[in-house]
């Protein structure tokens, strides 16, 4: 089966510093990932889109440049959250999707745990 | 607007069969997905179904109807490991996933 990779696994740091998370699609080739950010208790919430190559489609009230996206390879996707805020704490969690016509399937991977202090 | 609805928690006892409903709004259909959640994980998948009808995969299966947008999740045989959250998502005629809020199961003894 198709597999996603995220790292950092948790990741602890100071408010103002700037976090980098690698979102990996380890057997296949993804032309499309998401990212998105879930709360304790609450469903997941579709932050970006991003396609290989090409900049990231944000959904409405995700500031672009906080959240800095970077799908520079069908391989590789990265979400740096920039200047993060205690508020910024969250589950944030990549997909990726394949090209293979007719494959809608979203691959997940197991998720980035932020805690900002 | 598109909308997913589904309850937001169910309760149900090992062995039993439960069944997970979810009902949509959505701007174009190109398929609906099931995905399960355990807490402080990702979503892993279930099933995809994109024609009418019931597709069974070991002890879980899942129904479509497109004329009434709706669909259900069954859970035969549940084991404790079955307890998550298990989330409906429509994929629309962007081929963009809309997600519902996902449906807390507890299994109890």
């Amino acid at each position: 089966g198709a597999v996603v990779s995220q790292h950092p696994s948790w990741v602890i740091c100071k408010s103002g510093t700037s976090v980098k998370i690698e979102c990996r699609s380890l057997d296949f080739q993804a032309t499309t990932m998401f990212w998105y950010r879930q709360f304790p208790k609450q469903s997941l919430m579709l932050m970006a889109t991003s396609n290989e190559g090409s900049k990231a489609t944000y959904e409405q009230g995700v500031e672009k440049d906080k959240f800095l996206i970077n799908h520079a390879s069908l391989t590789l996707s990265t979400l740096t959250v920039t200047s993060a805020h205690p508020e910024d704490s969250s589950f944030y969690i990549c997909s990726a999707r394949g090209h293979r016509e007719g494959n809608y399937e979203q691959y997940f991977g197991p998720g980035t745990r932020l805690t900002v202090t | 607007g598109q909308n997913i609805d589904q309850p937001t928690e169910m309760t149900a006892t090992e062995g039993a069969i439960v069944q997970i409903n979810c009902t949509y709004q959505t701007s174009g259909f190109n398929g609906l997905f099931w995905y399960q959640q355990h807490a402080g994980e990702a979503p892993t998948f279930l099933s995809y179904n994109v024609l009418d009808g019931l597709e069974e995969k070991g002890r879980f299966s899942s129904f479509l109807s497109r004329s009434k947008g709706y669909s259900y999740l069954l859970l035969k045989e549940l084991q404790m490991k079955d307890s998550a959250s298990y989330l409906c998502a429509v994929m629309d005629s962007n081929y963009q996933l809309i997600w519902g809020a996902g449906t807390k199961l507890i299994i109890k003894p």
